[in-house]
């Protein structure tokens, strides 16, 4: 089965840093573009970053730049998402996608004090 | 960064046929076409298109993708309540080095 589990959301505080995961299973991980969106209560979807099958070119959403780092190891068929300097505006379900297969299920990041 | 425009609901009544359209331009929508998702309410996102009518396994051919220009249109025929979701399309921007999205239709089964 395709699949992708992401992990690592929860309550975090301003300033503080969190690091999500996303498991792959059911497809070649390795030949895949990767990406993290994101979804603020009640809103809509907002792309955050993207990362190249072999992770030599890695794009991001402006508002996250210099704060978050995606990264991948296809060793472990894993994505991640290192955020830091969190601001409560990054308040959100992340989900990870292949863009072109499959969406995880997500995992809430809270940024509150 | 810029988005894609779509409007923001639609109606119709039970079996009637769909279409969603998404606005973008020639670096994005017009360059590789749109991908669609579905997302019903409390569940994550569901690809149901991705560039230009290729539809993942599992998928109804009830839903049915295309692009003309720089717009993409999603048609659902015969809709039924299971259909009632906001409907999401996207697409790579080349220009921006960013994926873009619209900011979702809301379908209403009347």
């Amino acid at each position: 089965e395709v699949q992708l589990v992401e992990s690592g959301g929860g309550l975090v505080q301003p300033g503080g840093s969190l690091r999500l995961s996303c498991a792959a299973s059911g497809f070649t991980f390795s030949n895949s573009w990767m990406c993290w969106v994101r979804q603020a209560p009640g809103k809509g979807l907002e792309w955050v970053a993207s990362i190249t099958p072999d992770g030599g070119e890695k794009y991001y959403v402006d508002s996250v730049k210099g704060r978050f780092t995606i990264s991948r190891d296809n060793a472990k068929t894993s994505l991640y998402l290192q955020m830091s300097s969190l601001r409560a505006e990054d308040t959100a379900v992340y989900y990870c996608a292949d863009a072109d297969l499959v969406w995880g299920q997500g995992t809430l990041v809270t940024v509150s004090s | 960064q810029a988005g894609l425009t779509q409007p923001p609901s639609v109606s119709k009544g039970l079996r009637q046929t769909a279409t969603l359209t998404c606005t973008g331009n020639s670096n994005n929508v017009g360059n590789q076409g749109a991908t669609w998702l579905q997302q019903r309410q409390g569940h994550p996102p569901k690809l149901l298109s991705y560039r230009d009518n290729n539809r993942p396994s599992g998928i109804s051919d009830t839903f049915s993708a295309s692009t003309s220009g720089n717009t993409a249109s999603l048609t659902i025929t015969g809709v039924q309540p299971e259909d009632e979701a906001d409907y999401y399309c996207s697409a790579w921007d080349t220009s921006l080095s960013a994926w873009v999205f619209g900011g979702g239709t809301k379908l209403t089964v009347l």
